[in-house]
């Protein structure tokens, strides 16, 4: 089945360094790719999707390339701020779209000051 | 922004006891899932729901049960509470269409004691 793998964390960062956080997928087709970020006390909001091959999503500084060579769609920003602290989900949905999204296990950002 | 809602953000019960955990959406749309979160930040999809009268189970559906007799109502029910019950629990919902990203409640934090 489909399935898709993230870094594990916790990833500490200084303010303005740069972030990459790692998602590979194993799927069938073409399913669109997805990065979700929750805020600790809240649920999960979208950060940005892809939908198909070389698309680039983005959002709040934050970027990533729907690589279907790699099966890859590895989240990455510039320079971190101390509010980008949360746990970052990598997402899939089949080709169809008829069964339900498939996570990642999430990984922990903390930025320092 | 959230239009989905979920009752109680918090709710501390015995164990034995009968729950149910509310969830509404008031953007129409036709799939929405609840989701157990581990304390690690793991998601495990529990049920979900395709529209008026359909239901499905998840990974971890055993002990609770799900009804959607309204689109926009999805409640879940634990019929006979435990501790290994205390968890996180997340509702969320999407459009029918393909690449259509979740839009999550902030969670019912369940605590059995």
């Amino acid at each position: 089945g489909d399935s898709v793998t993230q870094m594990e964390g916790p990833v500490t960062l200084s303010e303005e360094a740069f972030l990459t956080i790692n998602c590979t997928y194993t799927a069938t087709g073409y399913p669109s790719l997805f990065w979700y970020v929750q805020y600790p006390g809240e649920g999960l909001q979208l950060l940005l999707k892809a939908t198909k091959a070389d698309d680039k999503g983005s959002n709040k500084g934050f970027e990533a390339t729907y690589r279907k060579e790699t099966t890859s769609f590895h989240l990455e920003k510039g320079s971190v701020q101390v509010s980008d602290s949360a746990v970052y989900f990598c997402a899939l949905t089949s080709n169809s779209g008829n069964t339900p999204l498939v996570f990642g296990k999430g990984t922990r950002l903390s930025v320092i000051a | 922004e959230a239009d989905i809602y979920q009752t109680p953000r918090y709710l501390v019960i015995g164990t034995g006891k009968k729950i149910t955990l509310e969830c509404s959406q008031t953007m129409g749309h036709d799939k929405m899932y609840w989701y157990q979160q581990d304390p690690g930040m793991e998601l495990h999809l529990i049920h979900y729901s395709y529209g008026v009268n359909s239901t499905e189970k998840g990974d971890l559906s055993s002990e609770s049960t799900v009804s959607r007799i309204r689109t926009e109502h999805f409640p879940l029910t634990l019929e006979s509470a435990r501790p290994s019950h205390t968890s996180q629990y997340l509702c969320a919902s999407s459009e029918y269409s393909r690449g259509s990203p979740l839009h999550f409640g902030n969670g019912t934090r369940l605590t059995v004691t």
